[in-house]
C-alpha cells in the first residue's frame, strides 16, 4: 500500500469555484503534513503546511484528520493561476518524506 | 537565506553513457539531502537521502548511486545509463531534525536515447 494516496484528477473547475482535494496516509506514525504545488515541468514548491487544528492562508484552507488519516486542501474563488498539480506530503521521522502522485487542477475561464 | 542549486537543467545522454548530476545548498549547515525522480505523469520517487557527509541511504535498488563528498554537496551518478533512467530528477534539502518541509532545486530533465 502506498504511504500517501490521492485522487489524480483531473479536476476541471470554472473560475471562482471552490474545489477540495483529499489525501489519505497509511502510517499513523506520520508526524507532519504539507501541500506542495507543482507547475508543469517545474519543481514542487511548498504551498502550505498542515496543522492539527487546521490552517488557512488566503483562499487556501488545509485540514488534518488524524483519526481517519486524511488531509484536505480547499481552494476558494479559484483563479486561472491556480491551475497546477497539487501534491500531498507526509513526513515521518527526520528523513522520511512521502509524496502522493498529485492531483491535477485546471481552472477554466 | 537558503538556496539550492541543481544542474544541468536538461540533459540528453545515450544509453550506456555515464551520468553525474550535482546539487549544492547554500545558507545552511548539516542539511538532510534527497534525490527524487519523477517519471512522466507519475509521482515523486525517493532515490537516496543523506543525513551527513558520506552517509547515503538508498530507497530503491537501481542503476544509480549517490555521494555526499561535502556537507552541502550531493551528487547523483550512474556508470551506464539505461533507457528507463529517463525522468525528471530533483534534489531537495530539509533542515536537520524537526517536522519541517523540504525545498527543491529546479530539477534536471534527463532523456536517455
Amino acid at each position: 500500500r502506498k504511504e500517501v494516496e490521492q485522487d489524480p484528477g483531473p479536476f476541471n473547475v470554472p473560475e471562482g469555484a471552490t474545489v477540495a482535494f483529499n489525501c489519505t496516509y497509511s502510517n499513523s506514525a506520520s508526524q507532519s503534513f504539507f501541500w506542495y504545488r507543482q507547475d508543469c515541468r517545474k519543481e514542487p514548491k511548498l504551498l502550505m503546511s498542515v496543522y492539527s487544528s487546521g490552517n488557512e492562508d488566503g483562499r487556501f484552507t488545509a485540514q488534518l484528520n488524524r483519526a481517519s488519516q486524511y488531509i484536505s486542501l480547499l481552494i476558494r474563488d479559484s483563479k486561472l493561476s491556480d491551475s497546477a498539480t497539487y501534491l500531498c506530503v507526509s513526513k515521518r521521522g527526520a528523513n522520511n518524506l512521502f509524496f502522493g502522485t498529485g492531483t491535477r487542477l485546471t481552472v477554466i475561464p | 537565506s537558503q538556496t539550492i542549486h541543481q544542474w544541468p537543467a536538461t540533459l540528453v545522454q545515450p544509453v550506456g553513457s555515464p551520468l553525474s548530476l550535482e546539487c549544492t545548498v547554500e545558507g545552511t549547515s548539516n542539511p538532510n539531502l534527497y534525490w527524487y525522480r519523477q517519471a512522466a505523469g507519475r509521482g515523486l520517487q525517493l532515490l537516496f537521502y543523506s543525513v551527513g557527509i558520506g552517509q547515503i541511504s538508498s530507497e530503491v535498488p537501481q542503476n544509480l548511486s549517490a555521494s555526499r563528498p561535502q556537507d552541502r554537496q550531493f551528487i547523483l551518478s550512474s556508470k551506464k545509463l539505461l533507457l528507463s533512467d529517463s525522468g525528471f530528477y530533483l534534489c531537495a534539502w530539509s533542515p536537520r531534525g524537526g517536522d519541517t518541509e523540504a525545498f527543491f532545486g529546479q530539477g534536471t530533465r534527463l532523456t536517455v536515447v
